[in-house]
């Protein structure tokens, strides 16, 4: 069984401009959470979409979006980047119940210069 | 907001010392998780605990709930170099997300 996989695992980009990041779950994973992971504030919750819906979101600005596709392969967009959005984009899928077990992938990880 | 502390933030031991990592919640949790991430690598999921006094056992790995479902442990015995990483708790702070603790991260010394 394929794992999570994450694309670009690895980007830079420059304040102002934005990004799209991509997460493909787990075969018949329909939950999808993202996280941001800095050395300073650890593991931040960002959104959880569940059949194509959001179901749950953190706290973060409004320049931080997702959106999730009907084969539940999510997208995660930031605009207008700040040097602050610097970190390892996770996405992690899920069963069907948000407070179960996650399946991590690799990461995408941001650079903003 | 939900606070989660995980104390202590970081530990270095010796190969073959033990190490225990504590993670504390400010209210109730209805499941706790573990999670180990190796360094360069991503979270790993090691167990969930659901009961309250619950304790699991994985090799030398020892998870323990709170009996007020408040708070958790994490020990290892005889640690190995193989251990190394961050070990996170992770729950269901709130309604329907999972937070994760500010994590310990372990270091051993061969």
């Amino acid at each position: 069984k394929a794992g999570v996989t994450q694309t670009p695992r690895y980007l830079i980009k420059t304040r102002g401009q934005q990004v799209t990041l991509s997460c493909s779950p787990i075969s018949g994973h329909r939950s999808v959470s993202w996280y941001q992971q800095t050395p300073g504030q650890g593991l931040q919750f960002l959104f959880e979409y569940f059949s194509e819906t959001q179901r749950n979101k953190g706290n973060f600005p409004g320049r931080f979006s997702g959106r999730q596709f009907s084969n539940s392969r999510s997208e995660m967009n930031v605009s207008t980047l700040e040097l602050g959005d610097s970190a390892l984009y996770l996405c992690a899928s899920g069963r069907t119940d948000p407070r179960g077990e996650l399946f991590f992938g690799e990461g995408s990880r941001l650079t903003v210069l | 907001g939900q606070q989660v502390m995980q104390i202590p933030q970081y530990q270095h031991v010796q190969e073959g010392e033990d190490f225990t990592t504590y993670c504390n919640s400010s209210t109730t949790l209805s499941n706790i998780q573990w999670y180990k991430q190796r360094p360069g690598g991503h979270p790993v999921f090691l167990i969930q605990l659901v009961k309250s006094g619950e304790v699991k056992k994985q090799k030398r790995l020892t998870f323990q709930f709170g009996e007020a479902k408040k708070n958790s442990s994490l020990h290892i015995t005889a640690t190995q170099t193989t251990d190394v990483g961050t070990y996170f708790c992770a729950g269901p702070w709130s309604t329907d997300k999972l937070i994760f603790g500010t994590g310990t991260r372990l270091q051993v010394f061969p």
